[in-house]
């Protein structure tokens, strides 16, 4: 069982449509939890960074953490064209260099 | 300014050679990182060095050897490239450790072996 389980999609959704993406881990030692936008040939990009458990809101963006449940959301509202692109979860422990990566959801936001 | 730099952006090479891939980051963090990108968007974790200090290496071939002469820059040298090399490698930078503010990327070597 990997790390941090997180589907692959594809996810294809209409532009304005609220786009919702998770990740599941099994390391109760993970507090530090992170979204990465990754565009076509190029590098990730951090998009959220929370600690800890609850939500955290920036623009369209909301990220969500409970860690009772080993669980972490991104929700995209109003989705638009520019955000199609690959959307990696991502997480680590206090004191940890390593940062744990899911596989990666591939978004497509439809004109 | 770019802050995490990688060259050559891309490397068509053959089986049997020896390559290498520079980094360099202007934004003044302690640790650097190597991870392998394979076709699936994977991100696997190779190396990685706090102020020249080698401080994780995974399960990786004997053939990929990371140098870092100072904390702004980590090299990869591949000796004897095989098929499976080919992926997109990607240097990146924290402050110390990932839980300061994750990773600053850079933009990735792709890497085809022919």
């Amino acid at each position: 069982q990997k790390e941090v389980e997180q589907d692959p999609g594809p996810l294809s959704v209409p532009e304005g449509a609220i786009v919702s993406l998770n990740c599941t881990y099994s390391n109760s030692a993970f507090q530090y939890f992170m979204w990465y936008r990754q565009y076509s040939r190029k590098g990730p990009e951090l998009l959220m960074y929370t600690y800890s458990s609850g939500n955290k809101e920036d623009g369209r963006f909301t990220a969500q953490v409970d860690k009772s449940s080993k669980y972490i959301s991104l929700f995209i509202r109003d989705s638009q064209p520019s955000d199609s692109a690959t959307y990696l979860c991502a997480m680590s422990a206090s004191g940890d260099y390593k940062l744990s990566f899911g596989a990666g959801t591939t978004v497509t936001v439809r004109a | 300014d770019t802050a995490v730099s990688q060259t050559p952006k891309y490397l068509v090479t053959q089986m049997g050679n020896d390559k290498s891939i520079k980094c360099e980051q202007n934004l003044g963090h302690d640790t650097m990182y190597w991870y392998k990108q394979d076709s699936k968007k994977f991100l696997k974790i190779m190396f990685s060095y706090n102020n020249k200090e080698l401080i994780i290496n995974e399960t990786v071939p004997n053939r990929f050897s990371p140098k870092s002469p100072d904390k702004a820059h980590l090299n990869l040298h591949i000796n004897s490239l095989e098929l499976g090399d080919s992926a997109v490698y990607f240097c990146a930078s924290s402050q110390r450790v990932a839980a300061d503010y994750g990773y600053t990327f850079g933009s990735g070597t792709r890497l085809t072996v022919v």
